[in-house]
């Protein structure tokens, strides 16, 4: 069963670049089942969805952050990463990386998110 | 980007209530949305998927329904390890968004 890891700096200082690591253990990330996703919390508030990336490279991002926002998949590490530039304490937040598969449902696929880390918080401050 | 509006923000049940939730999108998206379930400090949860198919190991008291633009998550009696926010997730297009989350608390 595939599992999931968030590593990386608890602490950023303002227009740094924010870097988080995601291993996956029981399961290759060269899986041609999963997107590979990020989503982020800030502390008592909602989940905003940051982007996805397949196991061939391609990826989508939020419009919100796609001009800061770079998702990448490391296969001799079995990781994927999160790197989001020129950060401020909006970007403060608890970090998620998410594994979603399609499923087939009455002769159509639909997406899950079925798999996650527990989340690391990173605060933004100098 | 598609809105995602649930309602109620929070509710407040006693343990075998039955609690209904719902969220409405701002554009048709067929019956791409899954429900997930959040508790303190823990990732969110699947518990839905494909508006209506409950996920495996999941309890058969939380069912779901809807399509297009109107969707409701029920759970029929509601048992003290409900106790959670939960979060309906679009996936019909880019970005995938959330709703703001109803918080389910003890009455």
């Amino acid at each position: 069963q595939v599992q999931l890891q968030e590593s990386g700096p608890g602490l950023v200082k303002p227009s740094q670049t924010l870097s988080l690591t995601c291993t996956v253990s029981g399961g290759s990330i060269r899986s041609d089942v999963y997107y590979w996703t990020w989503i982020r919390q800030p502390a008592g508030k909602g989940l905003e969805w940051i982007g996805r990336v397949y196991t061939s490279g391609s990826t989508s991002y939020n419009p919100s952050l796609k001009s800061r926002v770079t998702i990448s998949v490391d296969t001799s590490k079995n990781q994927f990463s999160l790197k989001l530039s020129s950060v401020t304490a909006a970007d403060t937040a608890t970090y998620y990386c998410a594994g979603g598969d399609y499923v087939l449902v009455n002769g159509a696929y639909f997406y899950r998110v079925d798999v996650w880390g527990q989340g690391t918080t990173v605060t933004v401050s100098s | 980007a598609i809105q995602m509006t649930q309602s109620p923000s929070s509710l407040s049940a006693s343990v075998g209530d039955r609690v209904t939730i719902t969220c409405r999108a701002s554009q048709g998206i067929r019956n791409d949305l899954g429900w997930y379930q959040q508790k303190p400090g823990k990732a969110p949860k699947l518990l839905i998927y494909a508006a209506s198919s409950l996920q495996s190991g999941v309890p058969s008291r939380f069912s779901a329904s809807g399509s297009g633009t109107d969707f409701t998550l029920t759970i029929s009696s509601l048992q003290p390890e409900d106790y959670a926010t939960y979060y309906c997730l679009q996936d019909y297009n880019y970005p995938h968004t959330f709703g703001q989350g109803t918080k389910v608390d003890f009455k």
